[in-house]
Protein backbone atom coordinates (compact mmCIF):
# COMPACT_ATOMS: atom_id res chain seq x y z
CA UNK A 1 0.00 0.00 0.00
CA UNK A 2 1.25 3.59 -0.30
CA UNK A 3 3.24 4.65 2.00
CA UNK A 4 3.71 8.03 3.89
CA UNK A 5 4.39 11.04 1.39
CA UNK A 6 5.42 14.60 1.48
CA UNK A 7 5.81 17.85 -0.59
CA UNK A 8 8.15 19.28 -1.59
CA UNK A 9 10.78 16.60 -1.63
CA UNK A 10 12.76 19.57 -2.21
CA UNK A 11 12.36 23.24 -0.98
CA UNK A 12 15.14 26.55 -1.50
CA UNK A 13 14.11 29.37 -0.04
CA UNK A 14 15.60 33.44 0.85
CA UNK A 15 16.24 33.89 4.37
CA UNK A 16 12.98 35.57 5.59
CA UNK A 17 10.41 34.16 3.39
CA UNK A 18 7.82 32.05 4.51
CA UNK A 19 7.45 27.80 3.74
CA UNK A 20 4.57 25.44 4.22
CA UNK A 21 5.70 21.58 4.16
CA UNK A 22 3.23 18.94 3.50
CA UNK A 23 2.47 15.47 4.80
CA UNK A 24 0.07 12.77 3.85
CA UNK A 25 0.10 9.84 6.11
CA UNK A 26 -0.77 6.56 5.49
CA UNK A 27 -4.45 6.24 5.35
CA UNK A 28 -5.82 4.82 8.91
CA UNK A 29 -3.19 6.38 10.91
CA UNK A 30 -4.46 8.38 13.67
CA UNK A 31 -0.93 9.09 14.91
CA UNK A 32 1.33 11.57 12.84
CA UNK A 33 4.79 13.14 13.52
CA UNK A 34 7.40 15.56 12.15
CA UNK A 35 11.02 15.30 13.18
CA UNK A 36 13.48 17.35 11.54
CA UNK A 37 17.19 15.69 10.76
CA UNK A 38 20.25 17.69 10.52
CA UNK A 39 24.05 16.77 10.52
CA UNK A 40 24.74 18.88 13.64
CA UNK A 41 21.82 18.30 15.50
CA UNK A 42 20.83 14.44 14.36
CA UNK A 43 17.03 13.33 14.30
CA UNK A 44 14.85 15.67 16.49
CA UNK A 45 11.16 15.14 17.79
CA UNK A 46 9.02 18.47 16.47
CA UNK A 47 5.32 17.86 17.15
CA UNK A 48 2.99 14.57 17.75
CA UNK A 49 -1.13 14.84 16.59
CA UNK A 50 -3.41 12.66 17.84
CA UNK A 51 -6.10 13.04 15.33
CA UNK A 52 -5.82 17.21 14.74
CA UNK A 53 -5.14 17.57 18.11
CA UNK A 54 -1.54 18.45 19.28
CA UNK A 55 -1.69 17.75 22.80
CA UNK A 56 2.23 19.48 23.42
CA UNK A 57 3.98 21.99 21.31
CA UNK A 58 7.10 22.56 23.37
CA UNK A 59 9.37 20.55 20.85
CA UNK A 60 8.75 23.16 18.34
CA UNK A 61 12.30 25.36 17.86
CA UNK A 62 10.72 28.44 17.58
CA UNK A 63 7.49 30.19 17.70
CA UNK A 64 8.57 30.73 14.02
CA UNK A 65 7.13 26.95 13.76
CA UNK A 66 3.99 25.64 13.67
CA UNK A 67 1.54 22.81 12.54
CA UNK A 68 -1.82 21.97 12.11
CA UNK A 69 -3.43 18.87 11.00
CA UNK A 70 -7.65 18.63 9.08
CA UNK A 71 -9.66 16.19 8.89
CA UNK A 72 -7.26 13.62 10.64
CA UNK A 73 -5.31 13.28 7.72
CA UNK A 74 -2.87 15.73 6.03
CA UNK A 75 -0.87 17.65 8.25
CA UNK A 76 1.32 21.06 7.03
CA UNK A 77 4.28 22.28 8.85
CA UNK A 78 4.65 26.11 8.26
CA UNK A 79 8.24 28.13 9.15
CA UNK A 80 7.74 32.05 8.95
CA UNK A 81 10.43 34.04 8.21
CA UNK A 82 12.94 31.36 7.69
CA UNK A 83 16.70 31.77 8.65
CA UNK A 84 19.63 29.59 7.45
CA UNK A 85 19.82 27.37 10.72
CA UNK A 86 16.54 26.08 9.64
CA UNK A 87 18.49 24.28 6.77
CA UNK A 88 17.63 20.49 7.84
CA UNK A 89 15.32 17.80 6.01
CA UNK A 90 11.84 18.03 7.58
CA UNK A 91 10.96 14.15 8.21
CA UNK A 92 6.73 13.18 9.20
CA UNK A 93 6.58 9.68 10.16
CA UNK A 94 2.42 8.34 11.00
CA UNK A 95 1.07 5.16 13.00
CA UNK A 96 -2.14 3.37 13.52
CA UNK A 97 -1.78 4.29 17.20
CA UNK A 98 0.85 6.34 19.62
CA UNK A 99 1.88 2.93 21.05
CA UNK A 100 3.05 1.22 17.81
CA UNK A 101 5.46 1.59 15.16
CA UNK A 102 6.12 4.83 13.69
CA UNK A 103 6.78 4.98 9.69
CA UNK A 104 8.37 8.16 7.80
CA UNK A 105 7.98 9.58 4.67
CA UNK A 106 11.13 10.45 2.56
CA UNK A 107 11.42 13.86 3.86
CA UNK A 108 11.38 17.72 2.63
CA UNK A 109 15.07 18.68 2.03
CA UNK A 110 14.48 22.43 3.30
CA UNK A 111 17.39 25.04 1.94
CA UNK A 112 17.76 28.60 3.23
CA UNK A 113 20.00 30.88 1.59
CA UNK B 1 20.85 16.03 28.17
CA UNK B 2 21.54 13.16 25.30
CA UNK B 3 19.06 10.73 26.83
CA UNK B 4 20.04 7.74 24.13
CA UNK B 5 23.42 7.12 23.44
CA UNK B 6 24.51 5.12 20.31
CA UNK B 7 27.73 3.47 19.34
CA UNK B 8 30.12 2.97 17.88
CA UNK B 9 29.72 5.99 15.04
CA UNK B 10 30.63 4.08 12.18
CA UNK B 11 31.41 0.18 11.58
CA UNK B 12 33.29 -1.65 8.99
CA UNK B 13 32.58 -5.37 8.84
CA UNK B 14 33.32 -8.36 6.42
CA UNK B 15 30.68 -9.74 4.31
CA UNK B 16 28.98 -12.51 6.06
CA UNK B 17 30.14 -11.36 9.54
CA UNK B 18 27.98 -10.07 12.43
CA UNK B 19 27.29 -6.56 13.13
CA UNK B 20 26.71 -5.08 16.22
CA UNK B 21 25.53 -1.50 17.16
CA UNK B 22 24.86 -0.90 21.02
CA UNK B 23 22.79 1.96 22.50
CA UNK B 24 22.31 3.08 26.09
CA UNK B 25 19.22 4.69 27.37
CA UNK B 26 18.80 7.03 30.59
CA UNK B 27 15.18 7.33 31.04
CA UNK B 28 13.40 4.56 32.51
CA UNK B 29 9.66 5.21 31.51
CA UNK B 30 11.14 4.71 27.69
CA UNK B 31 9.00 1.39 26.93
CA UNK B 32 9.04 1.10 22.91
CA UNK B 33 12.37 0.71 21.15
CA UNK B 34 12.83 0.48 17.30
CA UNK B 35 15.89 0.31 15.20
CA UNK B 36 15.60 2.43 12.04
CA UNK B 37 17.36 1.74 8.82
CA UNK B 38 18.22 4.98 6.53
CA UNK B 39 19.49 5.09 3.17
CA UNK B 40 21.34 8.35 1.78
CA UNK B 41 18.20 10.16 0.37
CA UNK B 42 15.90 8.08 2.08
CA UNK B 43 13.43 8.58 4.87
CA UNK B 44 14.23 5.91 7.94
CA UNK B 45 12.58 3.01 7.29
CA UNK B 46 11.83 0.81 10.53
CA UNK B 47 13.63 -2.50 10.82
CA UNK B 48 12.52 -3.85 14.06
CA UNK B 49 11.68 -3.02 17.83
CA UNK B 50 11.24 -4.31 21.50
CA UNK B 51 9.33 -3.64 24.31
CA UNK B 52 10.97 -4.12 27.94
CA UNK B 53 8.86 -7.22 29.10
CA UNK B 54 11.18 -9.53 26.45
CA UNK B 55 15.11 -9.89 26.37
CA UNK B 56 15.32 -10.70 22.71
CA UNK B 57 13.81 -10.64 19.48
CA UNK B 58 14.64 -12.08 16.08
CA UNK B 59 13.22 -10.78 12.30
CA UNK B 60 15.41 -12.61 9.66
CA UNK B 61 18.95 -11.63 10.08
CA UNK B 62 17.98 -9.01 12.84
CA UNK B 63 17.84 -9.18 16.35
CA UNK B 64 17.29 -7.05 19.08
CA UNK B 65 18.84 -7.63 22.45
CA UNK B 66 17.46 -6.00 25.83
CA UNK B 67 18.97 -5.52 29.38
CA UNK B 68 16.59 -3.89 31.27
CA UNK B 69 18.51 -4.07 34.29
CA UNK B 70 21.66 -2.22 32.46
CA UNK B 71 19.43 -0.16 30.48
CA UNK B 72 21.09 -0.87 27.44
CA UNK B 73 20.23 -2.71 23.63
CA UNK B 74 21.63 -4.23 20.91
CA UNK B 75 20.98 -4.75 17.68
CA UNK B 76 22.76 -7.94 15.71
CA UNK B 77 22.89 -8.34 12.11
CA UNK B 78 23.75 -11.65 10.80
CA UNK B 79 25.42 -12.98 7.74
CA UNK B 80 25.87 -9.40 6.90
CA UNK B 81 25.51 -8.45 3.38
CA UNK B 82 26.96 -5.42 1.36
CA UNK B 83 23.14 -4.24 0.83
CA UNK B 84 23.15 -3.80 4.92
CA UNK B 85 25.23 -0.98 4.40
CA UNK B 86 23.49 2.01 5.76
CA UNK B 87 23.03 4.31 8.81
CA UNK B 88 21.38 2.21 11.78
CA UNK B 89 19.44 4.66 14.10
CA UNK B 90 18.56 2.88 17.86
CA UNK B 91 15.38 5.13 19.55
CA UNK B 92 12.86 5.04 22.26
CA UNK B 93 9.71 6.31 23.22
CA UNK B 94 7.08 6.04 25.97
CA UNK B 95 4.39 4.72 24.20
CA UNK B 96 2.36 4.56 26.85
CA UNK B 97 1.89 8.06 27.23
CA UNK B 98 3.13 11.67 27.07
CA UNK B 99 3.22 13.52 24.39
CA UNK B 100 6.69 12.87 23.15
CA UNK B 101 8.07 11.59 19.92
CA UNK B 102 11.11 9.17 19.44
CA UNK B 103 14.09 9.81 20.73
CA UNK B 104 17.18 9.18 18.54
CA UNK B 105 20.63 8.22 18.88
CA UNK B 106 23.34 9.68 16.89
CA UNK B 107 23.43 7.05 14.31
CA UNK B 108 25.94 3.76 13.23
CA UNK B 109 26.93 4.21 9.39
CA UNK B 110 27.76 0.57 9.00
CA UNK B 111 29.80 -0.41 5.96
CA UNK B 112 29.47 -4.13 4.91
CA UNK B 113 32.99 -5.21 2.58
CA UNK B 114 32.59 -7.61 -0.26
Amino acid sequence: GAGVSQSPSNKVTEKGKDVELRCDPISGHTALYWYRQSLGQGLEFLIYFQGNSAPDKSGLPSDRFSAERTGGSVSTLTIQRTQQEDSAVYLCASSLARALGEYFGPGTRLTVT
Amino acid sequence: QQQVKQSPQSLIVQKGGISIINCAYENTAFDYFPWYQQFPGKGPALLIAIRPDVSEKKEGRFTISFNKSAKQFSLHIMDSQPGDSATYFCAAKIAGGGADGLTFGKGTHLIIQP
